[in-house]
């Protein structure tokens, strides 16, 4: 299996650009999360979906940042207008519903600066 | 609600050395934990994990942890260093609540940033 695969690894756009991020899970996992990773604040859950449907979006900063799943294999997290503090890894991660495991597994993350 | 407490933000040691990071958490439900470990500029790989079977736990690369439910710690050990090693730890925890079903979310402990010197 190829992992969680996510696209681009580094993106560099100005203030005020669209952003889009994309992440294709593991294949048979039902859940997929999305993380941003700061010196800040660490690593925050943004939002999770379980079978393509959005299960808790608390996370999600703002307005600014939306994400969708349109099927199982295949989700993007998108930021409209982009701005200098949203620059930051994000991850996403994705688990089966079976068992007692619940571990995730995440992909190699993509790099987001905005200048 | 839960929390996991990581007590040391770095951790230095010389490569040959024992490694012992630390994990406190605070859970109303019999949590799973788990440690993941993060290179530089990679994303998280799970080490190793624990969901209410053997209390003392083998990872990969050598690292094991013991759960403790006494003192509700989940510290991570490996009898000797190696330079490979040096990385950001992260201990994480998952409620189960008493149905055996899962809230879906992970809390992440701070990270310990362990340092291996030659």
């Amino acid at each position: 299996d190829a992992g969680v695969i996510q696209s681009p690894r580094h993106e560099v756009t100005e203030m005020g650009q669209e952003v889009t991020l994309r992440c294709k899970p593991i294949s048979g996992h039902d859940y997929l999360f999305w993380y941003r990773q700061t010196m800040m604040r660490g690593l925050e859950l943004l939002i999770y979906f379980n079978n393509n449907v959005p299960i808790d979006d608390s996370g999600m900063p703002e307005d600014r940042f939306s994400a969708k799943m349109p099927n199982a294999s295949f989700s993007t997290l998108k930021i409209q207008p982009s701005e200098p503090r949203d620059s930051a890894v994000y991850f996403c991660a994705s688990r089966r519903n079976r068992g007692l495991s619940y571990e995730q597994y995440f992909g190699p993350g993509t790099r987001l600066t905005v200048t | 609600a839960q929390s996991v407490t990581q007590l040391d933000s770095h951790v230095s040691v010389s490569e040959g050395t024992p490694v012992l990071l630390r994990c406190n958490y605070s859970s109303s439900y019999s949590p799973s934990l788990f440690w993941y470990v993060q290179h530089p500029n990679k994303g998280l790989q799970l080490l190793l994990k624990y969901t209410s079977a053997a209390t003392l736990v083998k990872g990969i690369n050598g690292f094991e942890a013991e759960f403790k439910k006494s003192e509700t710690s989940f510290h991570l050990t490996k009898p000797s260093a190696h330079m490979s090693d040096a990385a950001e730890y992260f201990c994480v925890a998952l409620s189960i609540n008493a149905g055996g079903t899962s809230y879906g979310k992970l809390t992440f402990g701070q990270g310990t940033i362990l340092t291996v010197h030659p």
